[in-house]
């Protein structure tokens, strides 16, 4: 089974902290994405991956960074966290790029900024 | 630009009602059609998919016809259980030159009350 996983289920920071969320995938895929989910908004793409060191802007991507040193890992970045980032963040993986292949997702780490 | 819009809920079922969501898309090209499903506190899961005009997607007795006349996608399942209380997304990946990006609709939440 492919697994994603993500490095928190639950996080609470602080506005102007830096925080890290990390995704891990375990079967060799090369796309990696991160969406946040909203009510009402359903997901929004921030930023993807389909190669270590490779990164595209989604449609979000304002006041996010991300990180792909290895083909497993994904971290998603906010640099200066904001109130208005509190939302459901998930990562997800596929294997290939330009075809129709099943997005994997993790569970999501709820992060709130106080 | 490419968009997937759903029909707003809740939606409030007795079990063993029959079950539909609605979903029309806009996209360029022939683009490969999705329901994703999140169970409560978890992440998304693929329920089925169809890639091309005509196919039926099914799976877990719900199915989706793909319409490019109507440029529809709509759920359906025959019998809800309890346990198919659940948030749906509908979503799509267009051609051309794309990197597996998916777009979202906004999710539609199905309770089913015994």
């Amino acid at each position: 089974d492919v697994k994603v996983t993500q490095s928190s289920r639950y996080l609470v920071k602080r506005t102007g902290e830096k925080v890290f969320l990390e995704c891990v995938q375990d079967m060799d895929h090369e796309n990696m994405f991160w969406y946040r989910q909203d009510p009402g908004l359903g997901l929004r793409l921030i930023y993807f991956s389909y190669d270590v060191k490779m990164k595209e802007k989604g449609d979000i991507p304002e006041g996010y960074s991300v990180s792909r040193e290895k083909k497993e890992r994904f971290s998603l970045i906010l640099e200066s966290a904001s109130t208005n980032q509190t939302s459901m963040y998930l990562c997800a993986s596929s294997l290939e790029a330009g075809r129709a292949y099943e997005q994997y997702f993790g569970p999501g780490t709820r992060l709130t900024v106080t | 630009g490419n968009s997937v819009t759903q029909m707003e809920g809740p939606v409030t079922l007795s079990e063993e009602a029959f079950l539909t969501i609605n979903c029309t898309y806009t996209a360029t090209g022939y683009p490969s059609l999705f329901w994703y499903v999140q169970y409560p506190g978890e992440g998304l899961q693929l329920l089925l998919k169809a890639t091309k005009a005509d196919d039926k997607g099914s799976n877990k007795g719900f199915e989706a016809t793909y319409r490019k006349e109507t440029t529809s996608f709509h759920l359906e399942k025959g019998s809800v259980q309890v346990s198919d209380s659940a948030v749906y997304f509908c979503a799509l990946v267009a051609p051309p030159g794309n990197t597996g990006k998916l777009i979202f609709g906004q999710g539609t939440t199905l309770q089913v009350k015994p």
